[in-house]
């Protein structure tokens, strides 16, 4: 079955850009219809999606962190992975990758997740 | 403030029934997209519940249910156990905000 690592750094210094990369295993990442996302939890904004992307490299982001967000994917890894830049105390979170089910914005759900990579933003 | 709002606990004896309310609005739930639903064990990720309203993935036990009705979808749980006690996230898409949202969660606390 499909399963998903999250891995990058715990602690990131406040206006810098945050980078996770998601290893998928049980499937090629190429598996057509398949996107991949990132969700994040933190305890004042709760699960907030992230954004979706797809192996051709198109994206899908929250519109509220979309001038700050990019997603990439390294097809050879069966990897993608998140770039946020100028983070703020407010991008300290959980950070979740997850497969969208049905459609890149969520729709059908998302599963599998995996185990979570908190992120701690140092002044 | 979540866009989906739940109530932030709840609580039952075991054996009993709880349900857990998700109350969304025109640009969500009630715009007619689907509801899912997620338990979060403490200290680990979400698992996936329910789908598409009422729909129960493989290896979901029929003692959890789903529902949903004009800007409102509903989680049940019968015959609580021990093991239920968790947070649990009901999720949807919203076309004003244009991506999914999430409930704010309820804590299920089994008496």
């Amino acid at each position: 079955q499909v399963q998903l690592q999250e891995s990058g750094p715990g602690l990131v210094k406040s206006s810098e850009t945050l980078s996770l990369t998601c290893t998928v295993s049980g499937v090629s990442i190429i598996r057509t219809n398949f996107y991949w996302g990132w969700v994040r939890q933190s305890p004042e904004k709760g699960l907030e999606w992230i954004g979706t992307i797809y192996y051709s490299g198109t994206t899908y982001y929250n519109p509220s962190l979309k001038s700050r967000l990019s997603m990439s994917v390294d097809t050879s890894k069966n990897q993608f992975s998140l770039k946020l830049t100028s983070v703020t105390a407010a991008d300290a979170a959980v950070y979740y990758c997850v497969r969208p089910r049905i459609s890149a914005y969520g729709g059908g759900g998302f599963d599998p997740w995996g185990q979570g990579n908190l992120v701690t933003v140092s002044s | 403030q979540s866009v989906l709002t739940q109530p932030p606990s709840v609580s039952g004896a075991p054996g009993q029934r709880v349900t857990i309310s998700c109350t969304g609005t025109s640009s969500n739930i009630g715009a007619g997209y689907d509801v899912h639903w997620y338990q979060q064990l403490p200290g680990t990720a979400p698992k996936f519940l329910i789908y598409d309203n009422s729909n129960r993935p493989s290896g979901v036990p029929d003692r959890f249910s789903g529902s949903k009705s004009g800007t409102s979808a509903s989680l049940a749980i019968t015959g609580l156990q021990a093991e239920d006690e968790a947070d649990y996230y009901c999720q949807s898409y919203d076309s004003r905000l244009g991506g999914s949202v999430f409930g704010g969660g309820t804590k299920l606390t089994v008496l």
